[in-house]
């Protein structure tokens, strides 16, 4: 109920292109959609977050979509670039500030 | 702003001993942190919720004796590994919550303490 499951695993996108990761959720009362991209031995840092009342969020190249009725997530960054590289996690959490449940984890790289 | 630190950013000590993490809210009050546990290539995982002026929360499985955490202060909190033995060895994270800014969902993650244990 409680786990959020992300895909894929590792992508390779060519510098300039549409990097996509997915995310799928079970627990309905999850209303805070965040992404965080991570490197290496350092923390994650948030990038964009979503909240269930919208279908699509952008900042910049990172634009958020969010299904509610399939309960899925996605994370699209336009432009790829190779400082874009990095892992990269979603999370849900419930009202109230509880705790964040974080996605498997994407690893990005993206080639010249 | 909302700026989380971590000290130390690497620790490696022998097996028995206890080492003491510290994570700070730089510019904003803290009334809640997180604890959260990372193998190489792995996701994070909660390891308990820390609330200023009570008792830490620990998710299943975690030992509250071994990993004692006091919230002190609304800008501190430290994670204590006690006893720690060479599965100890793990990147931890912390995260501070910033009701003022971004809403009550909002969590700034600090750099991280690699530690390994001997």
């Amino acid at each position: 109920q409680q786990q959020v499951k992300q895909s894929p695993q590792s992508l390779i996108v060519q510098k300039g292109g549409i990097s996509i990761i997915n995310c799928a959720y079970e627990n309905t009362a999850f209303d805070y959609f965040p992404w965080y991209q991570q490197f290496p031995g350092k923390g994650p840092a948030l990038l964009i977050a979503i909240r269930p009342d919208v279908s699509e969020k952008k900042e910049g190249r990172f634009t958020i979509s969010f299904n509610k009725s399939a309960k899925q997530f996605s994370l699209h960054i336009m432009d790829s670039q190779p400082g874009d590289s990095a892992t990269y996690f979603c999370a849900a959490s419930t009202g109230g500030g509880n705790k964040l449940t974080f996605g498997t984890g994407t690893q990005l790289k993206v080639e010249l | 702003g909302a700026v989380v630190s971590q000290h130390p950013s690497r620790v490696i000590c022998k097996s028995g001993t206890s080492v003491k993490i510290e994570c700070r809210s730089l510019d904003f009050q803290a009334t809640t942190m997180f604890w959260y546990r990372q193998f190489p290539k792995k996701s994070l995982m909660l390891m308990a919720t820390s609330n200023e002026g009570s008792k830490a929360t620990y998710e299943q499985g975690v030992e509250k004796d071994k990993f004692l955490i006091n919230h002190a202060s609304l800008t501190l909190s430290t994670l204590t590994v006690t006893s720690a033995h060479p599965e100890d060895s793990s990147f931890y994270i912390c995260s501070a919550r910033d009701v003022t800014a971004g809403g009550p969902h909002e969590q700034f993650f600090g750099p991280g303490t690699r530690l390994t244990v001997l």
